[in-house]
């Protein structure tokens, strides 16, 4: 367990639906990030926030998909209208910010589904 | 195109054998680069850290080796065992950026 919690662990959903993920970072971190995984491949960075400040977006993250950290604490991941092709392992991780290293400690992810 | 390439795709192995896993990379400029270890299904879990100026760096059973002239690194695993059969995953970031490239990862499988 590395301190990051990610809610809900599964996600199953039917293709239009909106869903909504939640990230709990260690709680001094005031850096987070999200990434997709697909099967066979290492995650894919999506975004990251520095505090609660978006700081920057892959272009793989669509319209569709928005991003939330309101309190610098913790983040939301919020897909609308998902599509089969949304269907992945999002993750979460965190890291501080005075660390040069820039270690980033990743949650157990979220799995999603969409039929 | 900043990359990171592992090999092999997938390896399996007996318990108590020795592997090496390797890895590829075209970044630049190079900040450092991590092994990750990933569980199916969890989330991936740091082994090491490894900057320019480190060649061989271990956790455990685990050893890891950068050679920064010719962009490689190996990651050791000595006397297996049964919890090692994962997805290990290279990962390098690139100076001045937050964001890391990843490799597609080695499955690896130990059987009794």
């Amino acid at each position: 367990d590395t301190g990051v919690s990610q809610d809900p662990r599964h996600k199953i959903t039917k293709r239009g639906q909106n869903v909504t993920f939640r990230c709990d970072p260690i709680s001094e971190h005031n850096r987070l990030y999200w990434y997709r995984q697909t099967l066979g491949q290492g995650p894919e960075f999506l975004t990251y926030f520095q505090n609660e400040a978006q700081l920057e977006k892959s272009r793989l993250l669509s319209d569709r998909f928005s991003a939330e950290r309101p309190k610098g604490s913790f983040s939301t991941l919020e897909i609308q209208r998902t599509e089969q092709g949304d269907s992945a392992m999002y993750l979460c991780a965190s890291s501080l910010l005075e660390d040069r290293r820039n270690e980033q400690f990743f949650g157990p992810g979220t799995r999603l589904t969409v039929l | 195109k900043n990359q990171v390439e592992q090999s092999p795709q997938s390896l399996i192995i007996l318990e108590g054998k020795n592997c090496t896993l390797q890895c590829n990379y075209t970044v630049s400029p190079f900040s450092n680069l991590r092994w990750y270890k990933q569980d199916t299904g969890r989330g991936p879990v740091s082994l090491t850290i490894m900057t320019f100026s480190e060649n061989t760096k271990s956790n455990g059973r685990y050893t890891a080796t950068l050679d920064a002239d010719t962009k490689q690194s190996s990651l050791h695993i000595t006397a297996s065992q049964l919890s090692d059969s994962a997805s290990y995953i290279c990962v390098v970031r690139a100076g001045g950026y937050n964001k890391l490239i990843f490799g597609a990862g080695t499955r690896l499988a130990v059987h009794p």
